[in-house]
């Protein structure tokens, strides 16, 4: 089956670094890239869509300019916190839909961010 | 560490039938989360279980929690066309991880 490969399933920076957050498609093309981040107890909250080759739109209260999302690839999409603070300690997951597959929409097994 | 296992990865039926997904985790979960996604939608959730052996029902769904809390499952009784899409569990122990998702697709 279709895999999306996450990386680094945990990292601890400190506050006022950048983290970079990478998810490659395997298998398959993904064609659209979707990032959530999750708090404690609480649901999924998705964070922007990107499109392979075009700016990425993003949800209403995200800052896009703090996390910067580059899917310049079909394989690969990378979001980057930017100048990190505590409070952007949180659970990071991409989700992938592509095509070459019809595989439909395949979760990376997520990103733990703790800023220190 | 953790793992989700999730079956079946795709499921084909008629509508009218009944549909099954399965989740078992490596270790005790603290919850299990399902999720919902429609084709060219994101992942929208549905409910979650906390305790052991609970059961909770939303209409046609029915979702289980094990007495070991290590596995889950969600029926849906009488498959309807919007049933369509891909069905996802999330437990949590330390972190969140995802099961791999159920498929659906349901034939008029």
């Amino acid at each position: 089956g279709a895999v999306v490969s996450q990386h680094p399933s945990w990292v601890i920076c400190k506050s006022g670094t950048s983290v970079k957050i990478e998810c490659r498609s395997l298998d398959f093309q993904a064609t659209t890239m979707f990032w959530y981040r999750q708090f404690p107890k609480q649901s999924l909250m998705l964070m922007a869509t990107s499109n392979e080759g075009s700016k990425a739109t993003y949800e209403q209260g995200v800052e896009k300019d703090k996390f910067l999302i580059n899917h310049a690839s079909l394989t690969l999409s990378t979001l980057t916190v930017t100048s990190a603070h505590p409070e952007d300690s949180s659970f990071y997951i991409c989700s992938a839909y592509g095509t070459g597959g019809a595989y439909g929409y395949t979760f990376g097994s997520g990103t733990r961010l703790t800023v220190v | 560490g953790q793992q989700v296992m999730q079956i079946p990865q795709y499921q084909h039926v008629q509508e009218g039938e009944d549909f099954t997904t399965y989740c078992n985790s490596s270790t005790t979960l603290s919850n299990i989360q399902w999720y919902k996604q429609r084709p060219g939608g994101h992942p929208v959730f549905l409910i979650q279980l906390v305790k052991s052996g609970e059961v909770k029902k939303q209409k046609r769904l029915t979702f289980q929690f094990g007495e070991a809390k290590k596995n889950s499952s969600l029926h849906i009784t009488a498959t309807q066309t919007t049933d369509v899409g891909t069905y996802f569990c999330a437990g949590t122990n330390n972190d969140m991880r995802f099961g791999a998702g159920t498929r659906l697709t349901v034939k008029p």
